[in-house]
């Protein structure tokens, strides 16, 4: 079955790159997501990657994809106190009827310092 | 634009009660996606639902819990004879229609559940 895992918290001082960890147990073709969750807030979707890549960079956010690891981890650049949220990794089949169900991880949070 | 819709944002019931839990999707978005979140947890998938069609429902609870989506209307999430355990947070999702539209999943708000 489908499974995500994350390590549960990351500390960085403002200013520094925040690498956020996540390993996923599917092997079939599937997408990988980055959602952020602010409190009291729903998620927000940053970015998502399909598995047949390696990379992908948009603005702060560089994802990177070891797929023989089955690990996927979220960059962010310059990490600003407004980054400090809670980050889910999340993970889709691409085909069949589950291409719409999302298997999330619990979440890790981070913590921006000034 | 708005964005996907739930309401109520908080809901508090007793034991036993019935909750009804609404979204509207984003303008143009035929498909809905209800999660819940449990304290200090990641998100669950409950069940994923076209127009006047169940398409996954393969993480609802097999009592008590019912969705649709109508052909006009919001889709409801309904949670008969709630129980403290059924106290989460539950997200409404939406997305494009097709295949490709259900990998970009817009979520509301949420609405926080609390049974007495």
């Amino acid at each position: 079955g489908e499974d995500v895992e994350q390590s549960l918290f990351l500390s960085v001082r403002e200013g520094d790159s925040s690498v956020i960890n996540c390993t996923y147990t599917d092997s079939s073709s599937t997408y990988l997501y980055w959602y952020k969750q602010e409190p009291g807030a729903g998620l927000q979707l940053l970015t998502y990657i399909f598995s047949n890549m390696d990379m992908k960079q948009d603005q702060r956010l560089t994802v990177l994809l070891n797929k023989k690891d089955k690990h996927l981890s979220l960059r962010i650049a310059d990490t600003q106190t407004g980054d400090s949220a809670i980050y889910f990794c999340a993970e889709s089949m691409a085909g069949g009827t589950s291409y719409g169900k999302l298997t999330f991880g619990q979440g890790t949070i981070l913590t921006v310092h000034p | 634009n708005a964005g996907v819709m739930q309401n109520p944002r908080h809901l508090v019931r007793r034991r036993g009660q019935e909750a009804r839990l609404r979204c509207s999707p984003m303008k143009g978005h035929s498909h809905v996606y209800w999660y819940r979140q449990l304290p200090e947890e990641g998100l669950k998938f409950m069940v994923y639902l076209q127009k006047e069609n169940i398409i996954d429902e393969s993480g609802m609870p097999k009592e008590r819990f019912s969705a649709e989506f109508p052909k006009e209307g919001p889709s409801i999430l309904r949670i008969q004879q709630v129980v403290r355990g059924d106290s989460a947070a539950y997200f409404c999702a939406s997305s494009p229609p097709g295949v490709a539209g259900a990998h970009e999943q817009f979520f509301g708000p949420g609405t926080r559940l609390t049974v007495l």
